[in-house]
């Protein structure tokens, strides 16, 4: 299957500092990714949708200005915290799609980035 | 309500049993149904999808999606060690692809040698 790359994998990261998640679709071309958050035991939570070349649509709750996200081609989508605090730490899953409807299954998960925020 | 409800165990198995993992959901727009495999620190990795109702089965793998009760099934024949893992549901309408999944919180599965 295709697939996505996720970097990097873990970050440990002092309170305030802002960290980079990238999200790499690696012999596809992702039209659209996803950004999910997944606490223990927790279902994931989507974040925020991504197209390339415009701006992310955010779930409610979700505040644009701290999750940060940049989708400028169609093999990679950022995701920033900025000023990152303790409760911020999490699991972040980014997904990519390279298709809609009857293409199901054409979605694809990264391998995901823990961040702990000290 | 949660649009997706989901048992989230855990579940302990003994190796060779037959698993059966269960999801339920609200909103009838729903109309592809998958079944993602998460090993712990791992992203999420498709096992199967349906569309609409009906059955489909995969090697040891056979899903069920009953509309009319709003209930999906996943069941696992001669479960092994390495199904040993955090089994989420997922569902989305017709723009699949193009819209969110919702997924169901995980039921964690263990199968015990």
């Amino acid at each position: 299957g295709a697939v996505v790359s996720q970097h990097p994998s873990r970050v440990i990261c002092k309170s305030g500092t802002s960290v980079k998640i990238e999200c790499r679709s690696l012999d596809f071309q992702a039209t659209t990714m996803f950004w999910y958050r997944q606490f223990p035991k927790k279902s994931l939570m989507l974040m925020a949708t991504s197209n390339e070349g415009s701006k992310a649509t955010y779930e409610q709750g979700v505040e644009k200005d701290k999750f940060l996200i940049n989708h400028a081609s169609l093999t990679l989508s950022t995701l920033t915290v900025t000023s990152a605090h303790p409760e911020d730490s999490s699991f972040y899953i980014c997904s990519a799609t390279r298709g809609s409807g009857m293409n199901t299954g054409e979605l694809f998960f990264g391998e995901g980035s823990r961040l702990t925020v000290l | 309500q949660k649009e997706v409800e989901q048992d989230p165990g855990p579940l302990s198995v003994p190796e060779g049993a037959i698993v059966s993992l269960n999801c339920t959901y609200s909103n009838s727009a729903f109309q592809y149904f998958m079944w993602y495999r998460q090993y712990s620190r791992k992203g999420p990795e498709l096992l199967m999808y349906t569309y609409s109702s009906g059955n489909k089965e995969d090697g040891r793998f056979t899903a069920q999606v009953d509309k009319s009760s709003k209930y999906i099934s996943l069941f696992i024949r001669d479960s092994q060690p390495s199904d040993s893992a955090t089994y989420l549901c997922a569902m989305s309408g017709s723009n699949f692809g193009n819209e969110k999944l919702t997924f169901g919180t995980g039921t964690r599965l263990t199968i015990i040698p």
